[in-house]
């Protein structure tokens, strides 16, 4: 998984509950993404991080905000869970200072169930 | 809307046999390309990319890339049954963003 963890694995939770999942890198790549994966829609962008502080939103960022205070780290934070936000979250990072720049890898994936 | 779109399968092809894997993209602008294999329960991972016109080989693996008809394909040569999982075709949509567009995936399932 290219030096890429992600925490935790799985977690239930209920709706209404914050919830904050955590993608952990040491393969000081410039870029970290979150996406989520559900049937029928494949990965979508929810945000991507092109620096410490520096953030953008992706295709369904509505109920999820991010921050990125260090290089290594991205946490993806859904203020308030719903059921519609019941998926499998997967952490990527891009940008290695060797090889192609856009190349994607993912981390292992977050399963999270909102009752 | 930008989209990448691909036929969910499943796609069955008996073993040695070529397996054509297809997408088309929306955004004539984008300018990369990738296939991912992802199987059941696992992370996606890289096979290829590709950016310019024509053919790239690694392998068994040929990816196709036509910008004029927007079109991208991933050839699968001598097909094993360890090849069977979910293909991701991506774009990326924006020259000079990360913004990254994938498709649904196409399910390939090897017959032995």
């Amino acid at each position: 998984d290219a030096g890429i963890t992600q925490s935790p694995r799985h977690k239930v939770t209920e709706t209404g509950t914050p919830v904050t999942l955590r993608c952990h890198q040491t393969e000081n790549h410039r870029y970290m993404y979150w996406y989520r994966q559900d049937p029928g829609h494949g990965l979508r962008l929810i945000h991507y991080s092109y620096g410490v502080k520096d953030t953008d939103k992706g295709e369904v960022s509505d109920g999820y905000s991010v921050s990125r205070s260090k290089t290594e780290d991205f946490l993806l934070t859904l203020e308030s869970a719903t059921s519609s936000q019941t998926s499998v979250y997967f952490c990527a990072i891009s940008g290695a200072l060797s090889g192609p720049p856009d190349t994607q890898y993912f981390g292992p994936g977050t399963r999270l169930t909102v009752l | 809307q930008k989209e990448v779109e691909q036929n969910s399968g499943p796609l069955s092809v008996p073993e040695g046999a070529i397996a054509s894997l297809n997408c088309t993209y929306s955004d004539r602008g984008s300018q990369s390309f990738f296939w991912y294999r992802q199987y059941s329960g696992k992370s996606p991972e890289l096979i290829m990319s590709i950016y310019s016109n024509g053919d790239k080989e690694d392998g068994r693996f040929t990816a196709q890339l036509n910008k004029a008809s927007q079109y991208v394909s991933l050839l699968i040569r001598d097909s094993q049954p360890s090849d069977s999982a979910t293909y991701l075709c991506a774009v990326r949509a924006d020259n000079y963003g990360q913004n990254f567009v994938f498709g649904p995936g196409t399910r390939l399932s090897v017959l032995p």
